[in-house]
């Protein structure tokens, strides 16, 4: 079946950078973006932006631009979002999500990667 | 950026009641570009309708879902003690992609 399995928690200083992986299976890797949302605790899902694992090309949200960046690895159909000069207010679970061929919903999603940034 | 507004913030129901759940955007939306997720704690997002009011795979007849232009809504009939979760809007026809903040159904 469809499954997007993420990599483990994080533990970050506030300015270093996290980089969070996706590996997918069931499907094929380059016909479907991959897209990353966030959560912070207790809080709602905000949409970071996306990669096309086909070309490699991204679209990321205006807040997070100069500061993400999403990659892909096709030999290992995973995908990657790195996220720099980290804060205490970017510690939050991050999900990747697989979307479909003309349509932006979800489904499925990773089990969410937890990224913690204290000192 | 098209703001997605969510209501009630809480609805609580008592077992084998049915309730709605409010999703209205900031301006009106081309087509009908709504998906609607359950999330429970500790868990991602589980999809369960798009395109306003297709359910998807394995997702029970009893939630269904309807709306256009800026009113949306997610209808629960006879909620079983599994579908106590927050539940998002998500629309996707427009840049950036966003999310309401949330309702959250639990047992009355």
């Amino acid at each position: 079946q469809v499954q997007l399995m993420q990599s483990g928690p994080e533990l970050k200083k506030p300015g270093a950078s996290v980089k969070v992986s996706c590996k997918a299976s069931g499907y094929t890797f380059t016909a479907y973006y991959i897209h990353w949302v966030r959560q912070a605790p207790g809080q709602g899902l905000e949409w970071m932006g996306w990669i096309n694992p086909n070309t490699g090309g991204t679209k990321y949200a205006q807040k997070f631009q100069g500061r993400v960046t999403m990659t892909r690895d096709t030999s290992t159909s995973t995908a990657y979002m790195e996220l720099s000069s980290l804060r205490s207010d970017d510690s939050a679970v991050y999900f990747c999500a697989k979307d479909q061929r003309d349509e932006n919903w979800f489904d499925p999603w990773g089990q969410g990667t937890l990224v913690t940034v204290s000192t | 950026e098209i703001v997605l507004t969510q209501s009630p913030g809480t609805l609580s129901l008592s077992p084998g009641e049915g309730g709605t759940l409010s999703c209205r955007a900031s301006q009106s939306l081309i087509g009908r570009n709504i998906a609607w997720y359950q999330q429970k704690p500790g868990q991602a997002p589980r999809l369960l309708l798009y395109g306003a009011s297709n359910r998807a795979t394995g997702i029970p007849d009893r939630f269904s879902g309807s709306g256009s232009g800026r009113d949306f809504t997610l209808t629960i009939n006879r909620l079983a003690p599994e579908d106590c979760a927050v539940y998002y809007c998500h629309q996707y026809g427009s840049s950036p992609l966003t999310f309401g903040g949330g309702t959250k159904v639990e047992i009355k």
